[in-house]
């Protein structure tokens, strides 16, 4: 089967640093994507890695190994409004189409 | 502004009715997709359409149905089949199933049967 995992729950100061991680197991793997959702909104996209290696994007980035099927986000001098979940979805082929496979997603309590 | 739009955000549902979830979106994306959310879980995929007057189904399309009669449109029906429906709905679209490129969300449609 088609599986993610990621902490359900992770908690850092403001002004740190943090990394969530995320494990899957998919065959069809093309990408690896992740998306922000604050409580009640609508997930938005943060970063699409589709090779190994870190993508940086401003205080946000991203890394994928695909040898270890293993990809992390990592954010940089936390502010309050970082505050939200964070999931990571692996890109893959299935029938005839490209489809997104979520994980369950990571709830990011940011403490003063 | 271009943008993806979820009508209504709240909507509650008696035992038995079917009920109807609508998605228009302005960004001339071929792709789109519903979604269930339940609480601490992730996106689970219902059906999609790559192209109109063309959809699959997604992973619970059971007690769902859809329609992709323009482009711009992609509405959901719940059923009565569907034993629970209380959730999160989620609109997405895409530019299409070639190079990767991002989804965009609506802000969501919440369920409730009452």
């Amino acid at each position: 089967g088609q599986s993610l995992e990621q902490p359900s729950e992770v908690t850092a100061v403001e002004g740190a640093i943090v990394q969530i991680n995320c494990t899957y197991q998919t065959s069809g793997f093309y990408g690896l994507s992740w998306y922000q959702q604050h409580d009640g909104g609508a997930p938005t996209f943060l970063s699409y890695n589709a090779l190994d290696g870190l993508e940086e994007t401003g205080r946000f980035s991203s890394f994928l190994s695909r040898s270890d099927s293993y990809g992390y986000l990592l954010l940089q001098e936390l502010q309050m409004k970082d505050s939200a979940s964070y999931f990571c979805a692996v890109r893959v082929f299935r029938g005839s189409n490209y489809q997104l496979i979520w994980g369950a997603g990571t709830k990011l309590i940011i403490k003063p | 502004d271009g943008g993806i739009t979820q009508s209504p955000k709240y909507l509650f549902r008696k035992e038995g009715q079917n009920v109807t979830l609508s998605c228009e979106q302005n960004l001339n994306h071929d792709a789109m997709y519903w979604y269930r959310q339940d609480p601490g879980q992730g996106l689970r995929l219902i059906y999609y359409s790559q192209i109109v007057n063309d959809f699959q189904k997604g992973d619970i399309a059971e007690g769902y149905s859809v329609s992709r009669e323009k482009k711009e449109s992609f509405p959901l029906t719940v059923t009565s089949a569907q034993k629970n429906p209380t959730a999160f709905y989620l609109c997405a679209s895409s530019k299409g199933s070639g190079e990767y490129t991002e989804a965009f969300f609506g802000q969501g449609t919440r369920l409730t049967v009452v």
